[in-house]
């Protein structure tokens, strides 16, 4: 099955700090999205980005398909922004099945 | 919109007991999804739905069986929970158009243990 890989496994910022993580994959996908979970467990939504770059408020997003990676973006973090971030891919043959990553955890400092 | 539900939030099981765990969407979404979730881990696929009546099994299927009698909800059941099942499960539905799936939303999730 596919791989997905995100860079790097822990990250620990001060307040104000701008950051990248990155998620790599092993072979062509539809779909692409990045989830926050916050320190609760809720799943947040941030980007549905199978390819190109959005973005929302501090946060943006770029998916390079032909190079299989993506790229999130935070800039100015806040200790909100504190969490798990997860990318999860969709084959175009796998009938909506996500597999994920396994995650970057995110630490803010005040 | 209330978007995707999940009932109950949290549970504590028997080894051995049983329990079905409820999803409803209210977005008309066509696919849903049972994912769950270990410590440390990003989320695995146990069983989806492409549609009302129709299930099929994901990642790890084993020890788990769904129901979609209605478009709009989605069953977990454990027949006999193990403490291997503790976890944290996830559902979640997508639109799809043309035989594609977009987006997923997910519901908050609900934290079983199983003694």
């Amino acid at each position: 099955g596919i791989q997905v890989e995100q860079s790097p496994p822990d990250l620990i910022l001060q307040e104000g700090a701008n950051s990248t993580l990155r998620c790599n994959f092993s072979d062509s996908v539809n779909n692409l999205q990045w989830f926050h979970q916050n320190p609760w467990g809720q799943l947040i939504n941030l980007f549905y980005i199978p390819s190109g770059t959005k973005q929302n408020g501090r946060l943006s997003a770029t998916t390079v398909a032909t190079e299989r990676y993506s790229l999130l973006y935070i800039s100015s973090s806040q200790t909100t922004d504190s969490g798990v971030y997860f990318c999860a891919v969709l084959r175009s043959t796998s009938y909506g099945k996500l597999t994920f990553g396994q995650g970057t955890i995110l630490t803010v400092h005040p | 919109n209330a978007g995707v539900t999940q009932t109950p939030k949290f549970r504590v099981l028997k080894t051995g007991q049983s329990m079905t765990l409820l999803c409803a969407q209210d977005m008309n979404h066509e696919y849903m999804y049972w994912y769950r979730q270990d410590p440390g881990m990003g989320l695995r696929l146990i069983h989806y739905s492409v549609g009302e009546g129709t299930t099929a099994k994901g990642e790890v299927p084993d020890g788990y069986n769904v129901s979609r009698l209605k478009k709009q909800n989605f069953l977990l059941g454990l027949e006999s929970a193990a403490p291997s099942q503790t976890s944290v499960y996830f559902c979640a539905s997508s639109y799809e158009r043309g035989g594609h799936s977009y987006e997923q939303y997910f519901g908050p999730g609900t934290r079983l243990t199983v003694t």
